[in-house]
C-alpha cells in the first residue's frame, strides 16, 4: 500500500472560495504531481515538483497555484473556486531514480463548486 | 518524451488472453516503457515497466520488440475485475526535471 494521502476525499463549496487540497507522501519521494480528471475522461497534468522549492506547470493550464516547502507536502490551492473546477484532483510522488520512476497515486480528492 | 498511441477500447472475455500494444515510434535510447492500470475513481496503478525484450512479473508480461518502437502490454486468464483503463507511458531514466504525462488510454472491458 502506497503512502500518500489526500485530503479531503470530497469536498462540496461555493463559488469564491478559497481551498486548500492536501497532499503527503511519506516515502521521501523528490518527486511530486498533481493531476485532473474528470470522470471517464483523460487524467491532465496540472504541475509537478522535482523537489523542494521547485514547482513547474503541466500540461493542462490550470488557475491553481502550489508549494513545496517540505519534501513531504505538495498542496494545491484555488484562490477563489468556480463550478468549472469541479472535478477530481490526484496526487501521486515518485523517486529520482534510474531506470524510470513508478509513480504512487493517492486516493484522490473529488471537488464540487456550486 | 516520445508521444504514445494506443486503442481507445477494447473488449474481451474472462479466461481469455488480452494484449495491448502501444506505439512509440520516437522512444529515445534511455526511455523506459512503463505501464498503469486505473480503476473509476482511483488513481493509476504501476503494472509493468521494461526496456526491452520481454519483462513479466505476477500481473502481466511486457513484450518489446528490438526496435523499441512498440510495446505489447498482455495480461493472462483475465477476468471481470480486469475492467479498467490501461495507460503506456514512455519515461526517461534518471528522472529529470519532467512531469509524468498519461495519454488517453485504452479503456478494457472483459464480458462474462
Amino acid at each position: 500500500e502506497a503512502d500518500i494521502y489526500q485530503t479531503p476525499r470530497y469536498l462540496v463549496i461555493g463559488t469564491g472560495k478559497k481551498i486548500t487540497l492536501e497532499c503527503s507522501q511519506t516515502m521521501g519521494h523528490d518527486k511530486m504531481y498533481w493531476y485532473q480528471q474528470d470522470p471517464g475522461m483523460e487524467l491532465h497534468l496540472i504541475h509537478y515538483s522535482y523537489g523542494v522549492n521547485s514547482t513547474e506547470k503541466g500540461d493542462l493550464s490550470s488557475e491553481s497555484t502550489v508549494s513545496r516547502i517540505r519534501t513531504e507536502h505538495f498542496p494545491l490551492t484555488l484562490e477563489s473556486a468556480r463550478p468549472s473546477h469541479t472535478s477530481q484532483y490526484l496526487c501521486a510522488s515518485s523517486e529520482w531514480v534510474s531506470p524510470g520512476p513508478e509513480a504512487f497515486f493517492g486516493q484522490g480528492t473529488r471537488l464540487t463548486v456550486v | 518524451l516520445a508521444k504514445t498511441t494506443q486503442p481507445i477500447s477494447m473488449d474481451s472475455y474472462e479466461g481469455q488472453e488480452v494484449n495491448i500494444t502501444c506505439s512509440h515510434n520516437n522512444i529515445a535510447t534511455n526511455d523506459y516503457i512503463t505501464w498503469y492500470q486505473q480503476f473509476p475513481s482511483q488513481g493509476p496503478r504501476f503494472i509493468i515497466q521494461g526496456y526491452k525484450t520481454k519483462v513479466t512479473n505476477e500481473v502481466a508480461s511486457l513484450f518489446i520488440p528490438a526496435d523499441r518502437k512498440s510495446s505489447t502490454l498482455s495480461l493472462p486468464r483475465v477476468s471481470l475485475s480486469d475492467t479498467a483503463v490501461y495507460y503506456c507511458l514512455v519515461v526517461k531514466a534518471g528522472g529529470g526535471a519532467d512531469g509524468l504525462t498519461f495519454g488517453k488510454g485504452t479503456h478494457l472491458i472483459i464480458q462474462p
